[in-house]
């Protein structure tokens, strides 16, 4: 159980153009889920928490008007790479968190590694 | 706000041998909860074990344990029997005890089993 995907796992888009991608949690209702960003040989960098139903909290530093969350529903999450810059080529994760789960837990994604070229 | 420390960027081990990962944290909360997770080559963040603060008794999961000294804020991982599919990166994990769900992660250390 506690299964999450990510979708698409590697995507390739030019400069100056938009991408989406998709967080969903395959057994389980998630009210929160994580946005992370993870550099090669680095941490994972949290970006955003979303929670169904409202606007995304962004940390410090993040472009909300760049990197747009959308918490749709309780089983998805959309990550919007607006305006792609070669800089934003990275490795993004996500992860949700269990609607009254008791484990505390967060239930991460394989992960969509995005190049911008 | 809260920090966790890995001071071991790289670690390695023999196969069959036993190895020791270092975390220490900084909180003020007394209840709050740690965890350790694996980062294989394949990126997939796997959970190795939790540790709930509130519970003296050390968690282990088969040949993963901890020691958990909550008075010197320390989260070791101890992994005996090292085997080559343990070679990964490990991060230190946080979270407090409230309801927000957030993980404060350390920078992680990278571990490789040799043959």
């Amino acid at each position: 159980g506690a299964v999450v995907s990510q979708h698409p796992s590697r995507v390739i888009c030019k400069s100056g153009t938009s991408v989406k991608i998709e967080c969903r949690s395959l057994d389980f209702q998630a009210t929160t889920m994580f946005w992370y960003r993870q550099f090669p040989k680095q941490s994972l960098m949290l970006m955003a928490t979303s929670n169904e139903g409202s606007k995304a909290t962004y940390e410090q530093g993040v472009e909300k008007d760049k990197f747009l969350i959308n918490h749709a529903s309780l089983t998805l999450s959309t990550l919007t790479v607006t305006s792609a810059h070669p800089e934003d080529s990275s490795f993004y994760i996500c992860s949700a968190t269990e609607a009254g789960g008791a484990r505390h837990e967060q239930y991460f994604g394989p992960g969509t590694r995005l190049t911008v070229t | 706000a809260q920090t966790v420390t890995q001071s071991q960027p790289e670690m390695s081990v023999q196969e069959a041998e036993t190895v020791t990962l270092s975390c220490t944290y900084d909180t003020s909360e007394s209840n709050y909860y740690l965890f350790w997770y694996k980062q294989p080559p394949s990126r997939q963040m796997i959970l190795v074990i939790r540790q709930e603060a509130y519970k003296q008794q050390n968690a282990t999961e088969n040949r993963f344990s901890v020691n958990f000294q909550k008075a010197a804020k320390s989260f070791s991982l101890k992994i005996s029997d090292s085997q080559l599919g343990d070679t990964a990166m490990y991060f230190c994990a946080f979270k407090g005890g409230g309801s927000n769900y957030k993980l404060t992660f350390g920078k992680g250390t990278l571990l490789t089993v040799n043959p």
